[in-house]
């Protein structure tokens, strides 16, 4: 089955330590995305990459970082100086140019806990 | 910049009522793309339903359906003959009609629904 597997569901880290959280698709789209989800917020977007070997900041990526070396895959880095990274992330995917209907596919979600 | 609010943080409904679920957004632009978004407590975003704005037509899907008011900038989500497996967050979404920044998707702040048996 097609889809966004996102690894792993459950992480827990400890200040000052810099955490990677995995996002792997085989929809074959060209776009992806991170978002952070907290309560009463909605999601924020932190970065995307429409086209392999290159991502563009969004909204709130300050204490983050990605690669986009694969179509498939857009691991997203939690460094140390994200101040309060305690949060869930969400992973998702779109195609892109023409094809770009805007519906955007998501994988399950990783919930970051910081000790 | 683009803005969507949904301004009913949290709702409830009787199972087999009908419920609105409240959405505007701000814009400039004269084309682009409105979407439901549906995140159930197992926590995987799904489509609900899309908008293009050129479309006058209300979309439709099943039991959900939307009414734009493209002049109110205001697109609304009606869930009929509600059912339990509807209760969900329900989250808003605006897409520009480009690509580059504007094809990402701007989210309002989402809407906690409760179906009640």
């Amino acid at each position: 089955d097609g889809g966004i597997t996102q690894s792993p569901k459950y992480l827990f880290r400890k200040e000052g330590q810099n955490v990677t959280l995995s996002c792997e698709q085989n929809l074959n789209h060209d776009a992806m995305y991170w978002y952070r989800q907290d309560p009463g917020q909605g999601l924020r977007l932190i970065y995307y990459s429409q086209i392999v070997n290159d991502f563009q900041k969004g909204d709130i990526a300050e204490g983050y970082s990605v690669s986009r070396e694969k179509k498939e895959s857009f691991p997203l880095t939690v460094t140390s100086a994200q101040k309060n990274p305690t949060a869930f992330y969400l992973c998702a995917s779109k195609l892109g140019g023409r094809l770009n209907t805007g519906e955007l596919f998501f994988g399950e979600g990783s919930r970051l806990t910081v000790l | 910049a683009q803005t969507v609010t949904q301004s009913q943080p949290e709702m409830s409904v009787q199972e087999a009522e009908t419920v609105t679920l409240s959405c505007t957004y701000d814009t400039s632009e004269s084309n682009y793309y409105l979407f439901w978004y549906k995140q159930p407590p197992s926590r995987q975003m799904i489509l609900v339903i899309r908008q293009e704005a050129y479309k006058q037509q209300n979309a439709t899907e099943n039991r959900f359906s939307v009414n734009f008011q493209k002049a109110a900038k205001s697109f609304s989500l009606k869930i009929s003959d509600s059912q339990l497996g509807d209760t969900a967050m329900y989250f808003c979404a605006f897409m520009g009609p480009y690509g580059g920044s504007q094809g990402n998707l701007i989210f309002g702040k989402g809407t906690k629904l409760s179906v009640k048996p």
